[in-house]
């Protein structure tokens, strides 16, 4: 059964800090994806890693993928007070973008000033 | 607009009533997911369908049913309803071959007194 945990669950930051999030998943895939969710809201795709090495940045933040590791990172660089939300990762149960996603338990994240 | 349509957004009933939640993939997408967010579970997964054909189970209650149409939207109903039942309900596409990833509807809250 495939487990995606994620780490840390809350995380309260100073703007202008940087910080990690790392989402580890427990089989392996080729693809994961990160997810943004503001309160009440649905879900926006952050980012879609396509496979061992993928790097990808927009804005302040950039996300990585090691496939060997099966791990993640979602790194916040100079965090800003509109970057607070909760962060997801998840992971397609049958790889590529054809299976159900299993999600982490998500980061919220609080910016302060 | 994410090209995933949902209704309705908001949905106040009573225990043991049902309700219907409607969902409109994306435009070329084929497949079907519904999910149920709430505080204490964080993101699970209900039920895939595939092209009409249901593909995936994940933690769906007997009470709740789901299908596809052939025009691809996708119906979930939920029935013999619960406190317990009020969430968020999402519903996400995707395999199209214009887009790879999975896309996020709006989500409809259901709120059961």
């Amino acid at each position: 059964e495939l487990k995606v945990e994620q780490n840390p669950l809350f995380l309260s930051m100073q703007e202008g800090k940087n910080y990690t999030i790392y989402c580890n998943y427990s089989t392996t895939s080729d693809r994961l994806y990160w997810y943004r969710q503001d309160p009440g809201k649905s879900l926006e795709s952050l980012f879609v890693l396509l496979s061992n090495g993928a790097v990808k940045q927009e804005g302040r933040l950039m996300a990585s993928l090691d496939t060997k590791a099966r791990l993640s990172t979602l790194h916040i660089t100079a965090a800003v007070h509109d970057l607070s939300a909760t962060y997801f990762c998840a992971v397609s149960n049958y790889g590529g973008s054809q299976g159900n996603l299993i999600f982490g338990k998500g980061t919220k994240l609080s910016v302060k000033p | 607009d994410s090209g995933v349509t949902q209704t309705p957004k908001h949905l106040i009933t009573a225990t043991g009533q049902r309700v219907t939640l409607r969902c409109s993939p994306r435009s070329g997408d084929l497949s079907v997911y519904w999910y149920q967010q709430s505080l204490d579970q964080g993101l699970q997964f209900l039920i895939q369908y595939y092209n009409g054909e249901e593909r995936a189970k994940g933690n769906i209650l007997e009470r709740f049913s789901a299908q596809q149409f052939p025009d691809l939207h996708s119906e979930l109903n939920l029935s013999s309803l619960e406190l317990g039942d009020s969430a968020l309900y999402f519903c996400a596409s995707s395999g199209g071959q214009l887009h790879y990833g999975y896309t996020f509807g709006s989500g409809t809250r259901l709120t059961v007194v």
